[in-house]
C-alpha cells in the first residue's frame, strides 16, 4: 500500500519563476492538505481539498494556489517566487468521514529553494 | 504569544532514560496531533487523540481537554527515537486547519 508520495523531491529556481509541486494520497484518502515549512520553523497551513474544492485556507497570499483531481491526487503552485518561498512543502493525505477529518499521513515533502 | 506551545525547545537525555515533551494549546480544538520529524523532513503521525490517553508499543501519548494541556511520553528511550517532535491542534468543526507548534528537538545519547 503506497503511502503518501510527492514530486519532484528537491527543486532549484530563481526568483519570479513559476513552480508546480505534486502529491498523490494514500490509497483510499480523499482530503489533501499542504503545508510549508521554513528552515527551523514548525509547519504552517497553506490549503486543503476536498471533493476537488479548496475547503480551508491558511495565511497565504494568492500567488500560492492548487487543485485537486479526480483521482484524489494534488497539485500545488506558486507564483512570481520569491526568495521566503525557499521551505520545505509537505502534503499531508486523509480520509474525510462525515465533516470529520481523520488521522493524517504526511509525504516526504518537497524542499524548494528560490535563488 | 502561539496558539500551540511546545516545551522543552530541546531535550538530551541518555539512553533509557524516561522522556516528557509538553504541549499547551489556547484555542479550542477537535483533536490534537503528535508527530515526528526526522532529519530530511519526513513526518510520521504518532497520535491523534481528543481525550484521554493512547500508547503505541514505549510512546504514550495523554490529553487535558479542560486544561488545554498534552503529554508525549517515552520509556526506555534509544538513541532511534532522536528526532523533532511536533504538537499539532485541529480546530472546531467548519475551522479544521492544523497549527503546529515549533517543535522539541530530542537527542538520545547512547
Amino acid at each position: 500500500d503506497a503511502g503518501v508520495t510527492q514530486s519532484p523531491t528537491h527543486l532549484i529556481k530563481t526568483r519570479g519563476q513559476q513552480v508546480t509541486l505534486r502529491c498523490s494520497p494514500k490509497s483510499g484518502h480523499d482530503t489533501v492538505s499542504w503545508y510549508q515549512q521554513a528552515l527551523g520553523q514548525g509547519p504552517q497551513f497553506i490549503f486543503q481539498y476536498y471533493e476537488e474544492e479548496e475547503r480551508q485556507r491558511g495565511n497565504f497570499p494568492d500567488r500560492f494556489s492548487g487543485h485537486q483531481f479526480p483521482n484524489y491526487s494534488s497539485e500545488l503552485n506558486v507564483n512570481a517566487l520569491l526568495l521566503g518561498d525557499s521551505a520545505l512543502y509537505l502534503c499531508a493525505s486523509s480520509l474525510m468521514a462525515g465533516r470529520v477529518t481523520g488521522e493524517l499521513f504526511f509525504g516526504e515533502g518537497s524542499r524548494l529553494t528560490v535563488l | 504569544k502561539n496558539e500551540v506551545e511546545q516545551s522543552p525547545q530541546n531535550l538530551t537525555a541518555q539512553e533509557g532514560e524516561f522522556i516528557t515533551i509538553n504541549c499547551s494549546y489556547s484555542v479550542g480544538i477537535s483533536a490534537l496531533h503528535w508527530l515526528q520529524q526526522h532529519p530530511g523532513g519526513g513526518i510520521v503521525s504518532l497520535f491523534m487523540l481528543s481525550s484521554g490517553k493512547k500508547k503505541h508499543g514505549r510512546l504514550i501519548a495523554t490529553i487535558n481537554i479542560q486544561e488545554k494541556h498534552s503529554s508525549l511520553h517515552i520509556t526506555a528511550s534509544h538513541p532511534r527515537d532522536s528526532a523533532v517532535y511536533i504538537c499539532a491542534v485541529r480546530g472546531n468543526f467548519g475551522n479544521e486547519k492544523l497549527t503546529f507548534g515549533t517543535g522539541t528537538r530530542l537527542t538520545i545519547i547512547p
